[in-house]
């Protein structure tokens, strides 16, 4: 099974600043066939269900802001968020979708400084 | 407008069973993989499993936790996805989404319910 593993457990950041996630697989997450990772990237802010904001490593799903970008390549993934504002306070989790089981990571709590 | 709704969650005793149904609408049900991940109380997410669709022959994969004990199965006429929960555990108790989900060439979807409190306890 795929390890994933998120850092920092919680993040502090001031508003306007940058924010980042990283995300490692215990193992690539790479398809050669056709050079796709298979890799997300998830929102979750309080009482609600995730929210898909990047899927592919690094596309953005429609209606997700340009300052959220996603980077990274077979076992080493990133989350940005390039200018941070109030509404980003969330807990955000990677998630590989290469093979099952579909394996998540701890998340990371965002929070403003 | 896409929307699942997730029912059948409730209060059962260690050992008992609960089904979970997922009702969807608005994206293309019978083209999508369905997917259930649980949420304990302030904790992270844990993938379940999922069922496949009928051009991939309803194939099912499960975590390891829940491997022999839950059964996800479909129903393509109805939009609709279940989750057989037997054997229930204590450390089962949790929030459990469906999710429905594609990815093609070109674009990936991952439609969320908003979840239904599985609790069990005696």
């Amino acid at each position: 099974d795929i390890v994933m593993t998120q850092s920092p457990d919680s993040l502090a950041v001031s508003l306007g600043e940058r924010a980042t996630v990283n995300c490692k697989s215990s193992q690539s997450v790479l398809y050669s066939s056709n050079n796709q990772n298979y890799l997300a990237w998830y929102q979750q802010k309080p009482g609600q269900p995730p929210k898909l904001l990047i899927y592919w490593a690094s596309t953005r799903e429609s209606g997700v802001p340009d300052r959220f970008s996603g980077s990274g390549s077979g076992t080493d993934f990133t989350l940005t968020i390039s200018s941070l504002q109030a509404e980003d306070v969330a807990v955000y989790y990677c998630q590989q979708y290469y093979s099952t089981p579909y394996s998540f990571g701890q998340g990371t709590k965002l929070e403003i400084k | 407008e896409v929307q699942l709704v997730e029912s059948g969650g409730g209060l059962v005793q260690p050992g008992g069973s609960l089904k979970l149904s997922c009702a969807a609408s608005g994206f293309s049900f019978s083209g999508s993989a369905m997917h259930w991940v649980r949420q304990a109380s302030g904790k992270g997410l844990e993938w379940v499993g999922r069922i496949r669709s009928k051009a991939n022959n309803y194939a099912t994969a499960y975590t390891a936790s829940v491997k022999g004990r839950f059964t996800i199965s479909r129903d393509d006429s109805k939009n609709t996805a279940y989750l057989q929960m037997n054997s229930l555990k204590t450390e089962d108790t949790a929030v459990y989404y469906c999710i429905g989900g594609y990815c093609g060439s070109t674009s990936c979807y991952s439609y969320w319910g908003q979840g239904t409190l599985v609790t069990v306890s005696s």
